[in-house]
Parts: structure tokens; C-alpha cells; sequence
């Protein structure tokens, strides 16, 4: 399998822009959860979904975040309007989900976001 | 609410070093333990992980044993080489919840 793939890799945009972060989790996996990494706060959980349902989107920042899972195979991550603090490695991780906490999570490479 | 501490890097070793990254964790519950390497400009991939109390996880020489006792995970390597460099992360899932709550990342060099 290709793994977990991610796009784009690397995002520079001013601040205002609308920026869209892609993810298509590994084939047969049903559940998806979205990540950001920063030096200050770390690895921390944003949403995850199962079964294309959102179950825990408590780790999203604030309104200007929002994600979607519209099928199995496709999800985006979307800051409307972006900001300067928005500057993180996105990563988006899904697991097969059958085996409940025990599941192994399977990272994509991360997009890498600049806020200018 | 569940936490996972890690000991302080960066950590920097001669190759063949032994090698040990202190984990422990706070958790409601049973959790499962997890151990991340994130090699730079790479996402994170699995190392090795333990679902129940005295379990040992290993794999490409590391190991790590689930201490229900202590509420440790520590990472351990008997001989590190310059490929093990990379940032370690200790993580956890519990009760019904499956999103992985991280340490803050051990980064690891190896000198040759």
C-alpha cells in the first residue's frame, strides 16, 4: 500500500489566505485523526474521525478550523482566514480501527505550513 | 485528563552507547503504550507498543516493557547506531478514546 498520503508537502501563504490541507488514508482504515506538531505545544490531536464521522474535534483551535471526511477514501483540514500562529507540520494519521485502543496509527509525511 | 513525560533531550551518544529515553505516564484506566521515531522531514512511524501490564514491545534492538507498577514505558537500546537518530515520542491511548496523547519528544544524535 502507498501509506497515508498528504498534500501538499510544504504551504506558504500570507495571512488571511484560506488554506486546504489533503489527506487519503491507507486503504481499509476507518478511522482518521489530524495532527499538529509545533515546537511549542508539541504533537497534539485536532479531530479524529470514524467511519467518516467526527468523534472528538475538541482539539480544534477555534472557528477558523474546520475538517471534512465526505468519504472512506478523502479528508481535508481548512483555515479560513490563516494566521501567523497557524505555522505547524499538519500531519494526518489513520488506523484500521477495529482493534479499539490498541490500534497502531499510521502517519502520513506531514504538510509543513508557513503563515506569512 | 491523561499525560505522557518524557525525559529531557537532546540526548547525544557514541555509537554502540546503551540507550535509555525515560517514559512515564499518567491514565484513566488500562492504557496501550506506544513508542514514535520521527526521522527528520519524515511523519511518525511505529516503533514498538505494549497493550497490557508486563508486555515488552521491541523491535530493531529497541525494547520497552509496560510497568503498570511504576506507570513506565522506558525505551531502551543496547547498542545505538549513527541510523538511530531521530526524535523518539512516547505516547498512549486509553479507555474508549483512540487519539494518542504524546510526551514531548526525545531528539537522539549518534556520533560515529
Amino acid at each position: 500500500d502507498a501509506g497515508v498520503i498528504q498534500s501538499p508537502r510544504h504551504e506558504v501563504t500570507e495571512m488571511g489566505q484560506e488554506v486546504t490541507l489533503r489527506c487519503k488514508p491507507i486503504s481499509g482504515h476507518n478511522s482518521l485523526f489530524w495532527y499538529r506538531q509545533t515546537m511549542m505545544r508539541g504533537l497534539e490531536l485536532l479531530i479524529y474521525f470514524n467511519n467518516n464521522v467526527p468523534i472528538d474535534d475538541s482539539g480544534m483551535p477555534e472557528d477558523r478550523f474546520s475538517a471534512k471526511m465526505p468519504n472512506a477514501s478523502f479528508s481535508t483540514l481548512k483555515i479560513q482566514p490563516s494566521e501567523p500562529r497557524d505555522s505547524a507540520v499538519y500531519f494526518c494519521a489513520s488506523s484500521p480501527g477495529g482493534g479499539g485502543k490498541g490500534d497502531t496509527q499510521y502517519f502520513g509525511p506531514g504538510t509543513r505550513l508557513t503563515v506569512l | 485528563g491523561d499525560s505522557v513525560t518524557q525525559m529531557e533531550g537532546p540526548v547525544t551518544l557514541s555509537e554502540e552507547a546503551f540507550l535509555t529515553i525515560n517514559c512515564t505516564y499518567t491514565a484513566t484506566g488500562y492504557p496501550s503504550l506506544f513508542w514514535y521515531v520521527q526521522y527528520p522531514g519524515e511523519g511518525l512511524q511505529l516503533l514498538l507498543k505494549a497493550t497490557k501490564a508486563d508486555d515488552k514491545g521491541s523491535n530493531k534492538g529497541f525494547e520497552a516493557t509496560y510497568r503498570k507498577e511504576t506507570t513506565s514505558f522506558h525505551l531502551e537500546k543496547g547498542s545505538v547506531q549513527v541510523s538511530d537518530s531521530a526524535v523518539y515520542f512516547c505516547a498512549l491511548t486509553s479507555g474508549s478514546a483512540r487519539q494518542l496523547t504524546f510526551g514531548s519528544g526525545t531528539q537522539l544524535t549518534v556520533l560515529p
